[in-house]
């Protein structure tokens, strides 16, 4: 399955299969992103990250790719399990800036 | 736990109350965040602070007061709140500038009644 971030915010995906979670950044000066995960009831906790000067990075089961042409970010999450359940927030900054700006957020449901 | 700590975890508070949230951090971090979370809504930054300095703060209603007296230790005074202010609280930490990104709290589910 996959989404379009801000602006299909659900997504539902089926126990063991893929799912890509998309995120289009505004800021061209924006050189580290991040992906953040929300479970209910909890804050967002931090999943992976990648900065402009990679364009892929994988962690367990999650995998960043960056397209700074077209200034999109998405995850993908490898045979995803009901644990994966949760809201993502994307994030960007740049270099010296002191905040981070985060996404709309895409809730992932996964159906047994 | 993440290392930033945030209580209470819930809090229900009339409109004419006076409340406080609180925020704990021992990651070492020199920067601390107020987030307000509402359904279906962005996260929406409300304060920074950098070396215990305010740095931000984005047109929060003065119903919202935040004190930092120290690095390690962040509030969030509340008074005379609106039922539109119920939502999550978040609270989170970084290095300034956030090169590594946030560590969050589990936030206040706050209501107001």
């Amino acid at each position: 399955g996959e989404s379009v971030g801000l602006h299909l915010p659900t997504l539902s995906v089926q126990e063991g299969d893929n799912s890509i979670i998309n995120c289009a950044y505004s800021n061209s000066a924006s050189d580290y992103f991040i992906w953040y995960k929300q479970e209910s009831g909890k804050g967002p906790q931090f999943i992976i990250d990648i900065r402009s000067n990679m364009d892929k990075r994988q962690g367990q089961r999650v995998t960043v790719l960056l397209n700074k042409t077209v200034k999109h970010l998405s995850l993908q999450i490898a045979a995803t399990q009901p644990g994966d359940s949760a809201v993502y927030f994307c994030a960007e900054t740049f270099q010296g800036a002191q905040k981070l700006v985060f996404g709309q957020g895409t809730r992932l449901t996964i159906n047994p | 736990e993440t290392g930033v700590t945030q209580t209470p975890r819930h809090l229900v508070m009339g409109m004419t109350n006076k409340k406080s949230l609180k925020c704990e951090q021992h990651l070492g971090h020199n920067a601390m965040y107020w987030y307000k979370q509402s359904a279906k809504k962005p996260l929406e930054l409300m304060f920074v602070y950098s070396l215990e300095e305010r740095v931000e703060n984005n047109s929060v209603p003065s119903r919202f007061s935040p004190e930092c007296p120290n690095s390690s230790h962040l509030f969030l005074h509340l008074h005379t709140l609106q039922p539109e202010d119920s939502a999550l609280y978040l609270c989170a930490s970084s290095q300034d500038p956030p090169n590594y990104g946030y560590t969050f709290g589990s936030g206040t589910r706050l209501t107001v009644v």
